[in-house]
């Protein structure tokens, strides 16, 4: 089975550009969640949705981040304007709603902004 | 001070040894404690989870939870190198799947 799948595996552009990140879920899982990864702050759950709806959006750090799940299969994440500190690795993660689900990752995009 | 916290490592070994990774946290609604395995460079990768206290074992991972003592473990009998990755826990509560992770151990198994 194929497992999440997240694009581009790296990106690299200049300060106030945008940004979008893509994820597709494990097929049958209706959660998505999009982290964050830093050496200085590990990984930080950033939004998640149930059944295509956000459901906390707390972590977040700022209105340049937004995120969306238009069909049950395909998340984005957009940063716009891009700065510096918004380097990192995002990932992407997928489980079942129902019930207490085990979360599975994608291999996350590798973001530098120059 | 953290929800979760774990020693950022590194620990290295010696092929064959037991290795023991271990997680405190302070949050007492947290039920469900896993252990993630993180290659460089690629995503976590869920190695076990477990639901209140107890031990699980899964070939020569053991993992451990103390509610009492807000303290979890994994071991791993006859480490390999291919063990080498960072271990990271994550934790969570009853009411939905939003998971806080501790900071990552980075292991490294000589051979």
């Amino acid at each position: 089975d194929a497992g999440v799948i997240q694009s581009p595996r790296h990106e690299v552009t200049e300060m106030g550009q945008e940004v979008t990140l893509r994820c597709k879920p494990i097929s049958g899982h209706n959660s998505l969640f999009w982290y964050r990864q830093t050496m200085m702050r590990g990984l930080e759950l950033l939004i998640y949705f149930n059944n295509n709806v956000p459901i906390d959006d707390s972590g977040m750090p700022e209105d340049r981040f937004s995120a969306k799940m238009p069909n049950a299969s395909f998340s984005t994440l957009k940063i716009q304007p891009s700065e510096p500190r918004d380097s990192a690795v995002y990932f992407c993660a997928s489980s079942r709603v129902e019930g207490w689900q085990p979360q599975h990752f994608g291999d996350g995009t590798r973001l530098s902004i120059l | 001070q953290k929800e979760v916290e774990q020693d950022p490592g590194p620990l290295s070994v010696p092929e064959g040894a037991i290795v023991s990774l271990n997680c405190t946290y302070s949050n007492s609604a947290f039920q469900y404690f896993m252990w993630y395995r993180q290659y460089s460079r690629k995503g976590p990768e869920l190695l076990m989870y477990t639901y209140s206290s107890g031990n699980k074992e899964d070939g020569r991972f053991t993992a451990q939870v103390d509610k009492s003592s807000k303290y979890i473990s994994l071991f791993i009998r006859d480490s390999q190198p291919s063990d080498s990755a960072t271990y990271l826990c994550a934790m969570s509560g009853n009411a939905g799947n939003m998971l806080t992770f501790g900071g990552g151990t980075r292991l490294m198994v000589k051979p």
